[in-house]
């Protein structure tokens, strides 16, 4: 079965540290997003990479990093900078030339302990 | 800047009602508009779409009309079941800049109670 997988499901950062949330498809996707969703506020992008070794950043970078080693991957890192991380991270990929269709991961609870 | 607005929620209904979710927009050029659902505790899926206007996307039973002319795209039912509970998101599409993002508006919540 293709699809996003994102894992952990629930990850708590205690104070300072550094977290990674990791997606990974198997849809032959190129290009791959980062979105970020707080209650009432809808999604706000984070990063997108359109094709490997290759990113940009979103509306809210701020406090977070990325990296596209692979067409597969598409890990974010939330830094120590960001000071509210808790929220409900969401990944998400496309095909190139696609109709515009987002297939999206289950997401993953970041919480600060 | 593009934005989308969608009606506040949380919205309750019970089930066999109608329903509809307004959803306007702002954008430069022609985007493409969308609707996405969340089911509980899962990410989005995308419910249905439209590319231009006066177009109609449908599926299970939802509809939107692309309407240029009030920037609108939305949502309707007519007979809602309890297993359409979910948060609607509303999106528009950008490809500005060489690059493809979405704008989402902040969704709304819907409950069917039976």
């Amino acid at each position: 079965d293709g699809g996003i997988t994102q894992s952990p499901k629930y990850l708590f950062r205690k104070e300072g540290q550094n977290v990674t949330l990791s997606c990974e498809q198997n849809l032959n996707h190129d290009a791959m997003y980062w979105y970020r969703q707080d209650p009432g506020q809808g999604l706000r992008l984070i990063y997108y990479s359109q094709i490997v070794n290759d990113f940009q950043k979103g509306d809210i970078a701020e406090g977070y990093s990325v990296s596209r080693e692979k067409k597969e991957s598409f890990p974010l890192t939330v830094t120590s900078a960001q000071k509210n991380p808790t929220a409900f991270y969401l990944c998400a990929s496309r095909a190139s030339g696609e109709d515009e269709k987002l297939f999206f991961g289950s997401g993953t609870q970041l919480s600060v302990l | 800047g593009n934005s989308v607005t969608q009606m506040e929620g949380p919205v309750t209904l019970s089930e066999e009602a109608f329903l509809t979710i307004n959803c306007t927009y702002t954008a430069t050029g022609y985007p493409s508009l969308f609707w996405y659902v969340q089911y509980p505790g899962e990410g989005l899926q995308l419910l249905l779409k439209a590319t231009k206007a006066d177009d109609k996307g449908s599926n299970k039973g939802f509809e939107a009309t692309y309407r240029k002319e009030t920037t609108s795209f939305h949502l309707e039912k007519g007979s809602v079941q309890v297993s359409d509970s979910a948060v609607y998101f509303c999106a528009l599409s950008d490809s500005g800049a060489g690059s493809y993002q979405l704008t989402f508006g902040k969704g709304t919540k819907l409950s069917v109670i039976p």
